[in-house]
């Protein structure tokens, strides 16, 4: 089954941008990923599917600062014009028929 | 639109059963979609622990496959977790949450990553 690994923190000001990075394990790159956020203390929310040709499909009400891209085994999620509600953990998720497996998650600081 | 709600006791005794259930409103649980079962232990990440489609199929995570079981009830449009042998390692937010699925032009359903996610509740051994 694929391995996802996230950088565990990452930090950008308020109205910058920022880009999160989930890599895939070795020979798994053509693995569609989900990117989801957790604000402090609440549940986790759908932000987007991504493709590994970089397509991306977004929840509804996802905000336009939210976007994604691919490069080979990474997926990436940027973030634009930060906010303070940005401020989070950040998870990336994929599946294959009979499993599904999580990154363990980048906590974002919004300076 | 859909929503998910989690329900059972929030304090279990270690060796027992942790029992939960999650209430699927505004949509059918014999839809296209898998439920799934989610957990995050305090101040650690994700860990899916299983999923159930409509017709009973199932798929556990391989570390905690003798201890899960998920179940459906069509009638009450509800789905159930139960994890056997609790210890305090299993203290943990429980989520429940619908997976999504993409249907090909070839009208081929396939599944896809979870797209709607319950409230959680904490679940204390």
């Amino acid at each position: 089954q694929p391995v996802l690994t996230q950088s565990s923190s990452a930090s950008a000001s308020l109205g910058s941008s920022v880009k999160l990075t989930c890599t895939l394990s070795s020979g798994d790159s053509g693995y569609t990923i989900a990117w989801h956020q957790q604000q402090p203390g609440k549940a986790p929310r759908y932000l987007m599917r991504l493709e590994g040709r970089g397509n991306y499909n977004k929840g509804s009400g996802v905000p336009d600062r939210f976007s994604g891209s691919s490069s080979g085994a990474d997926r990436y999620l940027t973030i634009s014009n930060l906010q303070s509600e940005d401020e989070g953990d950040y998870y990336c998720e994929t599946w294959d028929s009979n499993t599904r497996v999580f990154g363990g998650g980048t906590k974002l600081t919004v300076l | 639109q859909v929503q998910l709600q989690e329900s059972g006791p929030g304090l279990v005794t270690p060796s027992g059963t942790l029992s939960l259930t999650c209430a699927v409103s505004g949509g059918s649980i014999s839809s296209s979609n898998w439920w799934s079962w989610v957990r995050q232990p305090p101040g650690k990440g994700l860990e899916w622990l299983g999923e159930i489609y409509h017709s009973e199929s199932t798929n556990y995570n391989p570390s905690l496959k003798s201890r899960v079981t998920i179940s459906v009830d069509k009638p009450k449009n509800q789905f159930s977790l139960k994890l056997t042998s609790v210890t305090a390692a299993d203290t943990a937010v429980y989520y429940c949450a619908r997976v999504g699925f993409l249907t090909s032009i070839f009208g081929v359903i396939t599944i896809e990553g979870i797209d709607i996610w319950g409230q959680g509740t904490m679940v204390i051994v």
